[in-house]
């Protein structure tokens, strides 16, 4: 089965702390990974996007997430958290079902930043 | 370029009633995706629109439909309201192709009293 885990509902960091928000997941051949942040009544944004190369990404918002195959796992970093990164964030996978792609996300992981 | 526009931005309706959401997508999209958001289960896919056909559909009543026009645009519609269909319902438009991801809309929040 196709999957997307994000193991923590809420992650709290301090201002000035490196942040890490993690996320596994199970999906047949080569994934296609991303990460999304959502603020409250607002959509979902984008932050950063894994398909092929380099291991460690750069995103939006000092932003960067690693992706490690043999672990299965995504986790989204930043070396310095920001009371405005409070956010809700989403990991999503897109992967090969039938002939058609299709999105799975993670339930999503609630970061607070705290002053 | 413009992003994905979701109108209305904020909707109540009464229960029984039936309500159309629409999506306009990002101009050169093919592909419109929706969800429905509520807080106990995160987010849910309802179906996906490419090229005016349905091409993947999520686990949802047959009261929740939808279709695509040949601008891209697509519309959902809910049928005979439900409590439980109150959610914030986001579009997500696509390429449909290649290393694609979703830029998505804002919403529309969905309120059935």
């Amino acid at each position: 089965a196709q999957s997307v885990a994000q193991p923590e509902d809420q992650v709290n960091v301090a201002e000035g702390n490196p942040l890490t928000v993690k996320c596994t997941y199970s999906v047949s051949g080569n994934p296609y990974l991303f990460w999304y942040v959502q603020y409250p009544n607002r959509g979902l944004q984008f932050l950063l996007k894994y398909i092929t190369g380099d291991n460690l990404v750069k995103g939006s918002y000092g932003f960067e997430a690693e992706f490690n195959k043999s672990q299965t796992s995504f986790h989204l970093k930043k070396p310095s958290a920001l009371v405005s990164d409070s956010a809700l964030y989403f990991c999503a996978v897109r992967g090969l079902v039938g002939n058609f792609n299709k999105f799975y996300f993670g339930s999503g992981t609630k970061l607070n930043v705290k002053p | 370029k413009a992003g994905v526009t979701q109108t209305p931005r904020y909707l109540i309706k009464t229960r029984g009633q039936q309500v159309t959401l629409s999506c306009s997508p990002i101009s050169g999209h093919r592909s419109v995706s929706w969800y429905q958001q509520t807080p106990g289960q995160g987010l849910q896919f309802l179906f996906e629109y490419f090229s005016e056909t349905q091409r993947n559909k999520g686990n949802f009543p047959g009261r929740f439909s939808g279709r695509q026009f040949s601008n891209s645009r697509s519309e959902m519609n809910v049928s005979t309201l439900e409590l439980g269909d109150s959610a914030l319902y986001l579009c997500a438009s696509s390429t449909g192709q290649g290393a694609y991801g979703y830029t998505f809309g804002s919403g529309t929040r969905l309120t059935v009293v």
